[in-house]
């Protein structure tokens, strides 16, 4: 069973356009919810994360809306780029940052942006 | 600073074999997780360890195993290699303020595959 589900599987995005990927999730003990980007032959990396206390964060180009009634969240990437094109993994955990260790992952979303 | 660093990269088995994983966390982390990462399930949890304890540990058979040492240096073994075990395993390793696990470091995996 999924915990964290993810769309669209694939996206392609023209240079300078947004590329918005979205994440739902049913455990309510949540309590934090990272962004991960996997460039090829490469394990993922942290890009931008976020609490439920807030809505939005922000950090250059990418941001975080997080949707605390329905559930959801979403990464919105801004002035789209070539170099931005991986896989982006949304993931979940829960028990107040002390099992963070454990984290539940999206299936994954491959981006990418066109020149 | 050195990140995180895995071996073998690339490994070969048959089925029925075991094999052995090693993983070296960012200096000064303490906290080692493992995933292991297949097209078809996407990333998932097998384990976490903190100061050569396990504290978590996710939904694999007791096929897959794996300790620290107090040098915080990590591996894991899975052993009856079967040909669903073929797959990317990646460490991750966090610091632990307070009892809580930070930021996951992920390294760059050991690529099994079975035959």
């Amino acid at each position: 069973q999924q915990q964290v589900k993810q769309s669209p599987q694939s996206l392609i995005v023209q240079k300078g356009g947004i590329s918005i990927i979205n994440c739902a999730y049913e455990n309510t003990a949540f309590d934090y919810f990272p962004w991960y980007q996997q460039f090829p032959g490469k394990g993922p990396a942290l890009l931008i994360a976020i609490r439920p206390d807030v809505s939005e964060k922000k950090e250059g180009r990418f941001t975080i809306s997080f949707n605390k009634s329905a559930k959801q969240f979403s990464l919105h990437i801004m002035d789209s780029q070539p170099g931005d094109s991986a896989t982006y993994f949304c993931a979940a955990s829960q028990g107040g940052g002390s099992t963070l260790g454990r984290l539940y992952f999206g299936r994954g979303t491959q981006l990418t942006v066109w020149p | 600073k050195a990140g995180v660093t895995q071996t073998p990269r690339y490994l070969i088995k048959t089925r029925g074999q075991q094999v052995t994983l090693s993983c070296s966390p960012i200096s000064g982390h303490r906290s080692v997780s493992w995933y292991q990462q297949t097209p078809g399930q996407g990333l998932q949890f097998l384990f976490e360890y903190f100061s050569e304890t396990q504290r978590n540990k996710g939904n694999f058979p007791g096929r897959f195993s794996g300790r620290q040492f107090s040098n915080s240096r990590s591996e894991m073994n899975v052993s009856t290699l079967e040909l669903g075990d073929s797959a990317l395993y990646l460490c991750a390793s966090s610091l632990v303020t307070s009892g809580v696990t930070g930021e996951l470091f992920f390294g760059e995996g050991s690529r099994l595959t079975v035959l």
